[in-house]
C-alpha cells in the first residue's frame, strides 16, 4: 500500500540550530514527494515538492530536501532555525496521474530562544 | 496565493443533521479534494473530482457524499452528521493533478 511516514511526532531545536525532519515512503515507481508548512489555525503551505531529476531540491523560506531512493526517504533541511518556523510540517505523497496524496501524520517543530 | 475559499469557516451542529461544506476556487483548476485533519492522522482523503461531474472516492469516503455541478465549486455533504466528522475540513485544488494548493479550512463541531 501506498503510505508517508513522518517519524518524529514533535521536533524541539534552539533558534540557530540546524534541522532535519524525516519523511519515508512506500511507493512502487518513483513518487512525487512535497513537504508543506501549516502555521497554526492556517492552511497549508507548499515549501517544495520532487518530481524527477536533482535529488536535492531548494524550497521556500530557506528548506531544502533530498530524495534517496534506496532508503525511500525526503527528508526536510534547514541549515539555521528561525523562530517563526515553529508550526507542523507535513509530509505528502503521491503518484502522476493518480490523483491520490497521502499525507504524513506530521511533526510539529517547536524552536527554542 | 490561490484563489480558493471555503465556506462556513466555522461551524457547529447536531448529531443527525446534514450538514454542506462549500469550496470555490477562482483558479478554474481541474481537479478539487476533500480532506479532513485529525490530530495524529495528518489530512486524509474524502472525495476527489477530475472534472465537472466526475468524482471518485478518497480513503476517508463512509457518510460523506461530494457534488460538482461547475468547475469552481465543490461541495462535500454530511448526510446525517455524527460526532465522529468532527474534524477540520479542507479543501485543495490542482490545475495537473500533482501540486495542490490548499483553502484556509472549516472547522465543524458535532454535538
Amino acid at each position: 500500500a501506498q503510505s508517508v511516514t513522518q517519524p518524529d511526532i514533535h521536533i524541539t531545536v534552539s533558534e540557530g540550530a540546524s534541522l532535519e525532519l524525516r519523511c519515508n515512503y512506500s511507493y512502487g515507481a518513483t513518487p512525487y514527494l512535497f513537504w508543506y508548512v501549516q502555521s497554526p489555525g492556517q492552511g497549508l503551505q507548499l515549501l517544495l515538492k520532487y518530481f524527477s531529476g536533482d535529488t536535492l531540491v531548494q524550497g521556500i523560506k530557506g528548506f531544502e530536501a533530498e530524495f534517496k531512493r534506496s532508503q525511500s526517504s525526503f527528508n526536510l533541511r534547514k541549515p539555521s532555525v528561525h523562530w517563526s518556523d515553529a508550526a507542523e510540517y507535513f509530509c505528502a505523497g503521491g503518484q502522476y496521474n493518480f490523483n491520490k496524496f497521502y499525507f504524513g501524520s506530521g511533526t510539529k517543530l517547536n524552536v527554542k530562544p | 496565493d490561490a484563489g480558493i475559499t471555503q465556506s462556513p469557516r466555522h461551524k457547529v451542529t447536531e448529531t443527525g443533521t446534514p450538514v454542506t461544506l462549500r469550496c470555490h476556487q477562482t483558479e478554474n483548476h481541474r481537479y478539487m479534494y476533500w480532506y479532513r485533519q485529525d490530530p495524529g492522522h495528518g489530512l486524509r482523503l474524502i472525495h476527489y473530482s477530475y472534472g465537472v461531474k466526475d468524482t471518485d472516492k478518497g480513503e476517508v469516503s463512509d457518510g460523506y457524499s461530494v457534488s460538482r455541478s461547475k468547475t469552481e465549486d465543490f461541495l462535500l455533504t454530511l448526510e446525517s452528521a455524527t460526532s465522529s466528522q468532527t474534524s477540520v475540513y479542507f479543501c485543495a485544488i490542482s490545475g495537473t493533478g500533482d501540486e495542490q494548493f490548499f483553502g484556509p479550512g472549516t472547522r465543524l463541531t458535532v454535538l
